[in-house]
């Protein structure tokens, strides 16, 4: 079993719908959770940065951590055509020196 | 905004030649990371440092190598490329050490061995 699970998709909603984006992981250990939005071609880019269970805003998009459920997930409100890309999830432990682990990344397409 | 450069963007170029990829950062981050990624699939890590003079190997199999002489630069090298190397790498780089910092990429390097 893989410490991080992300459905790779590809999913596919009309424009406007609210999308929800998910992961769990195995390892208690982890602590820190991200959200990455890659655009293809580019690089990966910074999208949500959470530390505790609850919810984080910005703007469109909430970041949603449940530590006890080992869950997170990301909701994108009002979804547009230019929020069409591949969402990664990732994760590191509360141990200091160790990298992120990453989820395969979800592929998701808005449509006009 | 993160200020993290890599060169070439692209690189088309036949079997047998030494090829170095360049990733430079602007920040000061004392961790670096080279991810490698096919079209459509997951990053695998390759190699990463946290600091000057310190490297590991990641998570998949790399027959390449880095060095990090400097804080801001890390450069990947193929003594030998072939076809199998033909894939997109990607650099990154967060902050310091011990706080785990998220980190940030660089638009990448999409190679194809011929």
């Amino acid at each position: 079993q893989k410490e991080v699970e992300q459905d790779p998709g590809p999913l596919s909603v009309p424009e406007g719908a609210i999308v929800s984006l998910n992961c769990t992981y195995s390892n208690s250990a982890f602590q820190y959770f991200m959200w990455y939005r890659q655009y293809s071609r580019k690089g990966p880019e910074l999208l949500m940065y959470t530390y505790s269970s609850g919810n984080k805003e910005d703007g469109r998009f909430t970041a949603q951590v449940d530590k006890s459920s080992k869950y997170i997930s990301l909701f994108i409100r009002d979804s547009q055509p230019s929020d069409s890309a591949t969402y990664l999830c990732a994760m590191i432990r509360n141990s200091g020196n160790t990298p992120l682990v990453f989820g395969k990344g979800t592929r998701l397409s808005v449509i006009a | 905004e993160a200020d993290i450069y890599q060169t070439p963007r692209y690189l088309v170029i036949g079997t047998g030649k030494k090829i170095t990829l360049e990733c430079s950062q602007t920040m000061g981050h004392d961790k670096m990371y080279w991810y490698q990624q096919d079209p459509g699939m997951e990053l695998h890590l390759i190699h990463y440092s946290y600091g000057v003079n310190s490297t590991e190997k990641g998570d998949l199999s790399s027959e390449s190598t880095v060095s990090r002489i400097r804080t801001e630069h890390f450069p990947l090298t193929l003594e030998s490329a072939r076809p199998s190397h033909t894939s997109q790498y990607l650099c990154a780089s967060s902050g310091d050490r011990g706080r785990n910092q998220p980190q940030h990429f660089g638009d990448g390097t999409r190679l194809s061995i011929l």
